[in-house]
This record gives structure tokens, C-alpha cells and sequence, in this order.
């Protein structure tokens, strides 16, 4: 059973370019998140996907969209890529359980350079 | 001041030892807790997950819980030297929004 896979893996961008990153989610799975992850820092919440909306989202601006698909796959788009958004971008999914906990597992993540 | 406060360590053990690692956080409505363990450039990976105050086991791992205080805390019997990581803790309201610690990073000397 596959986990859950991000592409790609590293990716080098120029400030002021666009980025899109992919995720696939684990088998069964219907939420995808996303986060991003400064180095020695914790992962900070980007946004959610469930249902193909956006059902959450933190403390981010617009240049940061996304997009979940029927098979429940997602993309994170940036625009005007800033230094600042050189980071480890982390994909997160999960199963609603009827308890209403959401165990979230995570890829391995895209490393995001913007020089 | 941050939500969850974590102290970044590091940490250094030596193997066969009792490893505490602790969180503390400011908001009340949290209810999910849990903690990550994470390799160096990886993702991090679930390790124990608990609901309100209390403990929970798995193998070598406890965590517990203790709303009254705001305080959690995971401990890791006899380490080793595979345990070296940092280790994240995690907390959720509802719904699945991760408010995340700095991560400690642990090291378990041979």
C-alpha cells in the first residue's frame, strides 16, 4: 500500500516564478493538507482539501492556491515566488473517522529553493 | 507568544535511557494530540495519537496527556541510537488543522 507520494522531489525557482507541486494521497484517503516547513522549525498549515473545496486555510496569502481533483490527488500553486518561500513543502493526508479525529500522514515533501 | 511551545534541545542521551520530551500549549479548544518523529530531509511520520487528557502506550513509546495544566509529554524507553530525530508535537482543535511545536531534536549516543 502506497503511502502518501509528493513530486517533485527538490526544485530550484526564480523569485517571481510560479510553482506548482503534486501530491497523490495514501490509498483510501479523502483530505488532503498542506504545510510548509522553514528549516528548524515546525510544519506551519497551509490549507485543506476535502470534496474538491478548500475547507480551511491558515494564515497565508492568495499567492498560495491549490486544488484537489476527483481522485482526490492535489497541487499546490505559488505565484510571485518570494526568498522567503524557500522551504519544505509538506503534503498531509487522512481519513475522517467517525470520532471526528483526523490522522494526518504525511509524504516526504518538495524542498522549494527560490533564489 | 506561540500556541504549542516546544523546547528545540537538542537533546542528547546515551543508549538504553528514559527520554521525556515535552510540549506545552495556550489554547483550550485543542483536543487531538499528537507527536511526529522526523528524519533528517523526510516527512515527518506519525508515532502516537491521543483524544482529550490521559495516556496511551505503544511499545516504547508513552504519551500523555494533561489538559489541566496544558502539558504533554512523550517518552521513549530504552532509546537507541535509530531513535535520533527530531521529534514534533502536533495538536488539532477539529478537523484537522495541525498547530505544530518547533521539534526537538534528540540524539542517542551508542
Amino acid at each position: 500500500d502506497a503511502g502518501v507520494t509528493q513530486s517533485p522531489t527538490h526544485l530550484i525557482k526564480t523569485r517571481g516564478q510560479q510553482v506548482t507541486l503534486r501530491c497523490s494521497p495514501k490509498s483510501g484517503h479523502d483530505t488532503v493538507s498542506w504545510y510548509q516547513q522553514a528549516l528548524g522549525q515546525g510544519p506551519q498549515f497551509i490549507f485543506q482539501y476535502y470534496e474538491e473545496e478548500e475547507r480551511q486555510r491558515g494564515n497565508f496569502p492568495d499567492r498560495f492556491s491549490g486544488h484537489q481533483f476527483p481522485n482526490y490527488s492535489s497541487e499546490l500553486n505559488v505565484n510571485a515566488l518570494l526568498l522567503g518561500d524557500s522551504a519544505l513543502y509538506l503534503c498531509a493526508s487522512s481519513l475522517v473517522r467517525v470520532s471526528g479525529s483526523y490522522e494526518q500522514y504525511f509524504g516526504p515533501g518538495t524542498r522549494l529553493t527560490v533564489t | 507568544q506561540k500556541e504549542v511551545e516546544q523546547d528545540p534541545g537538542p537533546l542528547s542521551v546515551p543508549e538504553g535511557a528514559i527520554v521525556s520530551l515535552n510540549c506545552t500549549y495556550s489554547n483550550s479548544a485543542f483536543q487531538y494530540f499528537m507527536w511526529y518523529r522526523q528524519y533528517s530531509r523526510k516527512g515527518p511520520e506519525l508515532l502516537m495519537y491521543t483524544y482529550s487528557s490521559g495516556n496511551k502506550e505503544d511499545g516504547r513509546f508513552t504519551a500523555q496527556v494533561d489538559k489541566s495544566s496544558k502539558y504533554i509529554s512523550l517518552f521513549i524507553r530504552d532509546s537507541q541510537p535509530s531513535d535520533s530525530a527530531t521529534y514534533l508535537c502536533a495538536m488539532d482543535t477539529s478537523y484537522g488543522k495541525l498547530t505544530f511545536g518547533q521539534g526537538t531534536i534528540l540524539t542517542v549516543h551508542p
